[in-house]
């Protein structure tokens, strides 16, 4: 089982849709990272928290440490946003390595 | 804004050839890491390092070493290459002020071993 895992694993929608994707960690972590992997290979770091909720844009992302769960949403989806989001977390006792998620690939239709 | 620079961006090698990819991390980062990504799969660490000593060490093959040197860039060096060791190689760098730093991803190396 890993210790990072995220929901849904393909998720496609229409252009204009609200999207959530789900992070859930099983062991105590420090801080999560949501990543975006596009086709070409390159990952991008989209936010970075330990506690609360970060905003960038159409992106938001919140993060419950107690109950052990991160969500990324994306409003007015569009078809740009079409990648790989990967949450990857800092394990309390995984030193400086980050532990990834399987990622969710999306894909938003026109 | 500078980014993190890998090299090269493909490479292509033969089996049990020897392969060095470079990192060169954003300026004033002091912390390299080297992650492993197969065809379908999640990253994996390999190793990493902090003012040019390795501060922690993840599923990295004895055939591979890793350095990173007075500038901070760092190179991570394969040797006797088998197939299963194509991938996408990225590097990140931070600036280490704590746990849980945020880490800044390069564009990654593709090796192919044929």
């Amino acid at each position: 089982k890993n210790e990072v895992e995220q929901s849904p694993q393909n998720l496609t929608a229409q252009e204009g849709e609200f999207i959530t994707i789900n992070c859930s960690y099983s062991v105590g972590i420090s801080a999560l990272h949501w990543l975006q992997q596009h086709p070409g290979g390159g990952i991008v770091s989209l936010f970075m928290l330990s506690s609360g909720k970060k905003k960038h844009g159409r992106l938001i992302a919140t993060i419950n440490i107690q109950e052990k769960h991160s969500s990324l949403h994306i409003t007015a989806s569009h078809p740009r946003d079409s990648a790989v989001y990967i949450c990857a977390a800092y394990l309390f006792f995984g030193n400086e390595k980050l532990t990834f998620g399987t990622g969710t690939r999306l894909t938003i239709i026109p | 804004a500078a980014g993190v620079i890998q090299s090269p961006r493909h490479l292509i090698k033969e089996k049990r050839e020897t392969a060095t990819l470079k990192c060169y991390p954003i300026p004033r980062h002091d912390t390299v890491y080297w992650y492993q990504q197969g065809p379908g799969q999640d990253p994996q660490f390999l190793i990493s390092f902090y003012e040019k000593m390795q501060s922690d060490k993840g599923s990295i093959p004895d055939r591979f070493s890793a350095q990173q040197f007075s500038d901070y860039h760092s190179e991570l060096n394969m040797s006797s290459l088998e197939l299963g060791d194509s991938a996408l190689y990225f590097c990140a760098s931070s600036l280490r002020t704590g746990v849980g730093d945020e880490q800044f991803f390069g564009p990654g190396t593709r090796l192919t071993v044929l």
